[in-house]
């Protein structure tokens, strides 16, 4: 079974300053990761993935993410918020231990508020 | 390039009536996948096709929900007859296996049942 859990539904942080939004899985075997983001009436967007090697994670948007296996966590960062971060977060998992796994499981997802 | 694309984007019909929601994948993918995402349970995958073969379709809540895969560029989610609680947004997303790609989301339909 693969499951994330999103611990915070919301996440208000003043523009400028580092953003942390938590994510931590659970698996049955080793994990990739993704983060997505989606704006009001649209989709979901890919920002971010690991698969494997450097744990610290780069991806759109000045977006990182670190990938810790001891604590089963993948936590999404950015250094300087900006207003326009403003949008829903969401972290999902795909447990490749599973062979012809293609199945994510996403997140209750963290409503990210960026204050000016 | 095109990404994906869903039809209709807004949908307002009656308890009782048949829906159909469909799928345009990003040409060249070969999985698609139907999700359903509410405020109550947040992002559900429904079902989903593998070379439009449906490989995993154990998150159709009931036999109202059916979906086909005709040919690789076309994918219709339909609901009959229709219920309040199918009232949602629906996705359709599609990848490219081998590569561990992303799923790349469409804009969804917003369903809503009267």
């Amino acid at each position: 079974a693969q499951s994330v859990a999103q611990p915070e539904d919301q996440v208000n942080v003043a523009e400028g300053n580092p953003l942390t939004v938590k994510c931590t899985y659970s698996v049955s075997g080793n994990p990739y990761l993704f983060w997505y983001v989606q704006y009001p009436n649209r989709g979901l967007q890919f920002l971010l993935k690991y698969i494997t090697g450097d744990n610290l994670v780069k991806g759109s948007y000045g977006f990182e993410a670190e990938f810790n296996k001891s604590q089963t966590s993948f936590h999404l960062k950015k250094p300087s918020a900006l207003v326009s971060d403003s949008a829903l977060y969401f972290c999902a998992v795909r447990d490749i231990s599973n062979f012809g796994n293609e199945k994510l499981t996403f997140g209750t997802g963290t409503r990210l508020t960026i204050i000016p | 390039d095109a990404g994906v694309i869903q039809s209709p984007r807004h949908e307002v019909t009656e308890m009782g009536q048949e829906v159909t929601l469909r799928c345009k994948p990003i040409s060249g993918h070969d999985y698609l996948f139907w999700y359903r995402q509410t405020m109550m349970r947040g992002l559900e995958l429904l079902i989903y096709f593998n070379n439009n073969v449906p490989i995993d379709d154990s998150g159709m809540p009931e036999d109202r929900f059916s979906a086909k895969m005709p040919n690789a560029s076309f994918s219709t989610l339909k609901i009959q007859p229709s219920e309040p609680r199918d009232s949602a947004v629906y996705f359709c997303a599609s990848s490219l296996t081998g590569q561990v790609m992303a799923q790349h989301f469409g804009d969804g339909t917003r369903l809503s049942i009267l």
